[in-house]
């Protein structure tokens, strides 16, 4: 198993310009979310899945969009790129089920800055 | 919102010596998770914890759910070069949510 997979690694956006930033998962995990990770804030919550077709937002979920159409990929896309959005942002997938629903294996991050 | 405070927020030990870390929540969580980063890489989970007063080992590493649910700890044992990294704590109260800790960042000297 590849296990939780992001791309880019890297990117560099000017303000305004839109992107996706891509994430998989081949462990079958029904729920999967999306972090930015910012100095001394350790990891927010942008947006969350907890199945196909089931989204909800997470707690700084402005500037973001998501969807769920397989339970595989979770993309999160920036609409028009701010410089504060410039972080790292981590993908993290688990099981639901109630003897393990939060034991979260992430993803190795993309680093975005905006200028 | 709910908040955790994580304490220290860095610690720099000899290697050999113990660590340990905390976590304080101004609500009851219902789960406690402990993560570790290492530098240019995603958290991968330490130890998770469900239930108040439980105590899990994980090699050199202990973690405790507190029994009024507000609290957790993680301790290292005879720590080694390769602790080194960035710890998190993690809660989950009555949502789908995990809320993180802000991190205690550890460097071990030999």
């Amino acid at each position: 198993n590849a296990g939780v997979t992001q791309t880019p690694k890297f990117q560099v956006l000017k303000t305004g310009q839109s992107m996706t930033l891509q994430c998989a998962q081949d462990m079958n995990h029904e729920y999967m979310s999306w972090y930015r990770q910012d100095p001394g804030m350790g990891l927010r919550l942008i947006h969350y899945s907890v199945g196909a077709g089931i989204t909800d937002q997470g707690e700084v979920p402005n500037g973001y969009n998501v969807s769920r159409s397989t339970t595989e990929d979770f993309p999160l896309r920036l609409l028009s790129a701010a410089p504060s959005q410039t972080s790292v942002y981590f993908c993290a997938s688990s099981y639901s089920d109630t003897e393990s629903p939060y034991e979260q294996y992430f993803g190795p991050g993309t680093r975005l800055t905006v200028t | 919102g709910q908040q955790l405070n994580q304490s220290p927020q860095s610690m720099f030990i000899q290697e050999g010596e113990d660590v340990s870390m905390n976590c304080t929540s101004s609500s009851i969580f219902n789960t406690w998770l402990w993560y570790k980063q290492d530098p240019g890489e995603g958290p991968v989970l330490l130890i998770a914890l469900y239930k108040a007063g439980e105590l899990t080992s994980n090699g050199r590493l202990t973690a405790q759910f507190g029994i009024t649910r507000k609290d957790s700890f993680l301790n290292i044992s005879a720590s080694i070069p390769s602790d080194v990294g960035i710890y998190f704590c993690a809660g989950q109260s009555n949502t789908d949510k995990l809320i993180f800790g802000t991190g205690t960042r550890l460097q071990v000297f030999p």
